[in-house]
């Protein structure tokens, strides 16, 4: 079993469309939690950070965190054809210094059509 | 301010040829990273940095090797190209956050290499 499961879709919405984002866990150490966005031939770009249990908002997007279900989740309110991307979730422990490993899902793959 | 580059930005080798894939970061960030990714297996790491002159494996670093010369420079070297690293590559630089484990990283935009 991956440490982190997410699920490589493809997602196709419409554009305005809610799309919800999700990536589970195995790891009970995990403390810092990441959202990158990975564009068509590009590298990843981080998009949301968040530390901990908790929302975090952002423009169109908002991140959670449910450390007790071990659940993430990205949500973007309005969706935008610009929106359409690959989409990494990452973690890391709390370890005491800032090198850890990040573990990265697979990634989903969203295309946001007019 | 370029952040994380790449050089090059395409490859194609023979099976048993070397090449020497480049990062440079302009962000004086201390820890640097190598990374590959392949359809369905997500980012892998194969060797990072965590300062000049130091280097240390990753989760997939056999058939690599590393230098850390400079501190802003990371290069990734196949000594005997296998069609098995046929892959994008990818460098990511972090900040140091001490007292914390906080660790966010910054990708350069990718070599896609091809080993026939």
């Amino acid at each position: 079993q991956k440490e982190v499961e997410q699920d490589p879709g493809p997602l196709s919405v419409p554009e305005g469309a809610i799309v919800s984002l999700n990536c589970t866990y195995s790891n009970s150490a995990f403390q810092y939690f990441m959202w990158y966005r990975q564009y068509s031939r590009k590298g990843p770009e981080l998009l949301m950070y968040t530390y901990s249990s908790g929302n975090k908002e952002d423009g169109r997007f908002t991140a959670q965190v449910d450390k007790s279900s071990k659940y993430i989740s990205l949500f973007i309110r309005d969706s935008q054809p610009s929106d359409s991307a690959t989409y990494l979730c990452a973690m890391k422990d709390a370890g005491g210094t800032s090198y850890g490993k990040l573990t990265f899902g697979q990634g989903t793959i969203l295309t946001v059509h007019p | 301010n370029a952040g994380v580059t790449q050089t090059p930005k395409f490859r194609v080798l023979k099976t048993g040829q070397s090449m020497t894939l480049l990062c440079a970061q302009d962000m004086n960030h201390e820890y640097m990273y190598w990374y590959r990714q392949d359809p369905g297996m997500g980012l892998r790491l194969i060797h990072y940095s965590v300062g000049e002159g130091t280097t240390a494996k990753g989760e997939v670093p056999d058939g690599y090797n590393v230098s850390r010369l400079k501190k802003q420079n990371f290069l990734l070297g196949l000594e005997s190209a296998a069609p098995s690293q046929t892959s994008v590559y990818f460098c990511a630089s972090s900040y140091t956050y001490w007292g914390e484990g906080k660790n966010i990283q910054y990708f350069g935009a990718g070599t896609r290499l091809s080993v026939l």
